[in-house]
């Protein structure tokens, strides 16, 4: 099936930073990435989607000029979260499609990132 | 945006079948997924509805009634393995997913 992974697992930070997270399809080619971001027993709220080659598009509430995304092959998204602040500290999920996401299970979730800012 | 209801816990003892419910309110709809998340993890595809009906899969089955907005995710026989939290997510438009808070799910011996 396709696979999709995350770098880093976890990462702990200094308030004030920036952390970037990559997101790679391994077997496919993805077309479209989607950045999700999950808080302690809370639902998967999705931040952006990105389309290869253009601008990501933020979600209402996610500020762009904080969660920088880039989306510049077919199989790497990132997500650098920049100057980071406690409450940053959350569960970042990637998930890519090779489509639009249209169709049954055209979403592949990476195994996520832990950041926790001190 | 979308308005995704699930309860929050439900515990069954091994072996038994439980039925998770989720209703939505969306303002276009393409499709409702059905994934398994354990802590810590990314979630799981376990099912996907887009008509309406009974989608069987092995010991999960999942249900949808487009006219009620509701659809539900069936566990049978279950197992120690499968306690984890089971979150209801609609497609809305044409490719985003929208999720409900999910279920926690325990299965005590």
């Amino acid at each position: 099936g396709a696979v999709v992974s995350q770098h880093p697992s976890w990462v702990i930070c200094k308030s004030g930073t920036s952390v970037k997270i990559e997101c790679r399809s391994l077997d496919f080619q993805a077309t479209t990435m989607f950045w999700y971001r999950q808080f302690p027993k809370q639902s998967l709220m999705l931040m952006a989607t990105s389309n290869e080659g253009s601008k990501a598009t933020y979600e209402q509430g996610v500020e762009k000029d904080k969660f920088l995304i880039n989306h510049a092959s077919l199989t790497l998204s990132t997500l650098t979260v920049t100057s980071a602040h406690p409450e940053d500290s959350s569960f970042y999920i990637c998930s890519a499609s090779h489509n639009r996401g249209l169709g049954s299970n055209e979403q592949f979730f990476g195994p996520g990132t832990r950041l926790t800012v001190l | 945006g979308q308005n995704i209801d699930q309860p929050t816990e439900m515990t069954a003892t091994e072996g038994a079948i439980v039925q998770i419910n989720c209703t939505y309110q969306t303002s276009g709809f393409n499709g409702l997924f059905w994934y398994q998340q354990h802590a810590g993890e990314a979630p799981t595809f376990l099912s996907y509805n887009v008509l309406d009906g009974l989608e069987e899969k092995g010991r999960f089955s999942s249900f949808l009634s487009r006219s009620k907005g509701y659809s539900y995710l069936l566990l049978k026989e279950l197992q120690m393995k499968d306690s984890a939290s089971y979150l209801c997510a609609v497609r809305d438009g044409d490719y985003k997913l929208s999720f409900g808070a999910g279920t926690t799910v325990t299965v005590r011996a």
